[in-house]
């Protein structure tokens, strides 16, 4: 149990495409989820929460217009990087995460983003 | 502010030898998280450790929380080549939100 799916697994785009990434809990509800960023043999960058229903809290330092989230449903959460530069070009992975703060985050497989 | 210091952060050993992976912090955590990741997927959780001073064994890795909940490690014995990849612990705040560490690449060489 406890699966994320995340899509695309792989994107390429020109500079000035703006691309949505979708996550999704296939077995349970997510009142939470959760976006991250990785660089090349780093580790993840929390780029901002999302609960169902309300606005997604963002990290110190990320643009809410440049990276739209969107949790419409217990099990979709949508994040959308506006008009993509090369420096957005990134490992992005999602974690999605039911019931109480102390419940485990159960994490989708990412989507490697490639800006031209 | 780097706030779950990992080390080593890259660890190239034979096969059969044993390693420890250190995570450390000035700040208590209400739990900790180890996942080991592979290139192009998602962090794949090992273990959560709640309770300070407690232990747990998954086959050949023991992983350690500290007394005061700021600190844990990860011991591997007779690492195999299929150990390889990038080990990660995290600490859950109260909030639910998740401190990573900086991550260490492992690589075992048969």
């Amino acid at each position: 149990g406890a699966v994320v799916s995340q899509h695309p697994s792989r994107v390429i785009c020109k500079s000035g495409t703006s691309v949505k990434i979708e996550c999704r809990s296939l077995d349970f509800q997510a009142t939470t989820m959760f976006w991250y960023r990785q660089f090349p043999k780093q580790s993840l960058m929390l780029m901002a929460t999302s609960n169902e229903g309300s606005k997604a809290t963002y990290e110190q330092g990320v643009e809410k217009d440049k990276f739209l989230i969107n949790h419409a449903s217990l099990t979709l959460s949508t994040l959308t990087v506006t008009s993509a530069h090369p420096e957005d070009s990134s490992f992005y992975i999602c974690s999605a995460r039911g019931g109480r703060s102390n419940q485990p985050q159960h994490f989708g497989d990412g989507t490697r983003l490639s800006i031209l | 502010t780097q706030l779950l210091e990992q080390s080593p952060q890259f660890l190239s050993i034979q096969e059969g030898e044993n390693l420890t992976v250190y995570c450390n912090s000035s700040s208590v955590f209400s739990s900790l998280q180890w996942y080991r990741q592979e290139p192009g997927e998602g962090p794949v959780l090992l273990v959560t450790v709640v309770t300070g001073g407690e232990v747990k064994k998954l086959k050949r890795l023991t992983f350690q929380f500290g007394d005061a909940r700021k600190d844990s490690s990860l011991h591997i014995t007779a690492a195999q080549p299929g150990d390889t990849g990038l080990y990660l612990c995290a600490g859950a705040r109260n909030t639910g939100k998740l401190i990573f560490g900086q991550g260490t690449t492992l690589q075992v060489k048969p």
